[in-house]
């Protein structure tokens, strides 16, 4: 089983819509959770921090869900701009090598 | 703005040979980084570095090996470059570890080992 998973999509959605994914995770001792997005051909670029008690950034809504071991992250009235592929990443504390990549969700929004 | 760059955007070698992907960063970051990233596999540490001079393995460091003798650079070195070593490699960098700790990413290198 890999330590980060994600779906890997395409999650194909008109504009305007709202899309959620998930991404789970295997070591309960995990510390920190990140959502990155790459876009094509690009490098991955943070997107924001999953807190305990969740967080928003405008359109978008993060969650961690320690019991249950997964991050989630919501994409509200998604933009053509948001196509995109989201990778979730889960770190230990202060232990750089044990940054885990998630393979990443692609999400591809229509007109 | 920060920046992380990388001393070649495309790169084909040949099988046997000795590869030198260099890495740069302009934010005087300790930490610094070297990912490769696969289709399906997703972004897997090959080697990291805490400060000058230091380095520590990450998940898949067989085939690699790192320098790091000034602050701002982190150099990748495959000494016999291998087919199974095609791939595209991320270098980034990021502040003193903390529990909140965002990498900044170069724009990758495409190596392609024929």
């Amino acid at each position: 089983r890999k330590e980060v998973e994600q779906d890997p999509g395409p999650f194909n959605v008109p504009e305007g819509a709202t899309v959620a994914f998930n991404c789970t995770y295997s070591n309960s001792a995990s510390q920190s959770f990140f959502w990155y997005r790459q876009d094509c051909r690009k490098e991955p670029k943070l997107l924001m921090s999953v807190y305990s008690s969740g967080n928003e950034d405008g359109r978008f809504t993060a969650q961690l869900n320690r019991a249950s071991q997964y991050i989630s992250l919501l994409i509200r009235d998604s933009k053509l701009s948001d196509s995109a592929t989201y990778l979730c990443v889960v770190t230990q504390y202060s232990s750089a090598s044990k940054i885990i990549f998630g393979s990443g969700t692609r999400l591809s929004i229509r007109p | 703005d920060v920046k992380v760059t990388q001393s070649s955007r495309y790169l084909v070698k040949r099988t046997g040979e000795k590869v030198f992907l260099e890495c740069v960063q302009d934010m005087d970051h300790e930490n610094m980084f070297w990912y490769r990233q696969d289709p399906g596999l997703g972004l897997r540490l090959i080697y990291f570095s805490y400060d000058v001079k230091m380095k520590e393995k990450g998940d898949i460091p067989e085939g690699y090996s790192v320098s790091r003798e000034k602050k701002e650079r982190f150099s990748l070195i495959l000494e016999s470059a291998s087919t199974n070593q095609t791939s595209m490699y991320l270098c980034a960098s990021s502040p003193p570890s903390g529990i909140y700790n965002e990498q900044f990413f170069g724009p990758g290198t495409r190596l392609t080992v024929l």
